[in-house]
């Protein structure tokens, strides 16, 4: 699966919107970028994927570049639940991949101040 | 979304002595569940995965005569720790997916030896 690379921290105000971006630049063509957040001391909660179109759920949008190198998970409007590591992870889709493994990085601890 | 339960969600047992954690999907029938061991200040590691009626596949580096791996049924799993030692301390979460559906995660078992 492709590496990913995200930066190790980064501080977002309470209402405000989050960007946290993410390179993969190595990503194949049947690769997937999903995006996952971990509160601490609690197991990941899936948030959202896509392959090359952008893509919304009601927690968060995802923004994939054309090229398919990079892409941004945006949290609409922070809250301080919303604290938290989040791991963008790229890997085979889960309709093809019967296993769907997923190699977590380091990720992002993303601190959402008032 | 799917809920994914561990019993128990914490456990302290003597250097020596073998602890059992389960993990259940309570409103669906997982084709695969995994387990990860994640340590202090770390990312989450993939330690095994396992498919219903067959033996779990072990990653590189762990023993898997010391992480017993039972997948009995579609909806339970369980990871045993034998002879645990100081060492094995760590928060373990298991995730359970549905072949072409996303992988939910467990809230997390924290396991101290002493």
């Amino acid at each position: 699966d492709a590496k990913t690379t995200q930066p190790p921290s980064m501080d977002c105000a309470e209402g405000r919107a989050a960007n946290l971006p993410c390179n993969h630049s190595t990503i194949s063509g049947n690769e997937y970028v999903y995006w996952y957040r971990q509160i601490h001391s609690q197991g990941p909660q899936y948030i959202i994927h896509g392959l090359k179109n952008n893509e919304t759920n009601e927690m968060a949008s995802l923004i994939i570049t054309e090229d398919r190198k990079s892409s941004t998970l945006i949290l609409p409007h922070a809250t301080l639940r919303d604290t938290a590591v989040y791991y963008c992870i790229v890997r085979v889709g889960s309709a093809t991949d019967s296993w769907g493994k997923l190699q977590f990085g380091a990720g992002t601890q993303v601190v959402v101040t008032p | 979304g799917a809920v994914v339960s561990q019993h128990p969600s914490w456990v302290i047992c003597k250097s020596g002595t073998s602890v059992k954690i389960e993990c259940r999907s309570l409103d669906f029938q997982a084709t695969t569940m995994f387990w990860y061991r994640q340590f202090p200040k770390q990312s989450l590691m993939l330690m095994a995965t396992s498919n219903e009626g067959s033996k779990a596949t072990y990653e590189q580096g762990v023993e898997k005569d010391k992480f017993l791996i039972n997948h009995a049924s579609l909806t339970l799993s369980t990871l045993t720790v034998t002879s645990a030692h100081p060492e094995d301390s760590s928060f373990y979460i298991c995730s359970a997916k549905i072949r072409g559906h996303e992988q939910y995660f467990g809230p997390g078992t924290r396991l101290t030896v002493t």
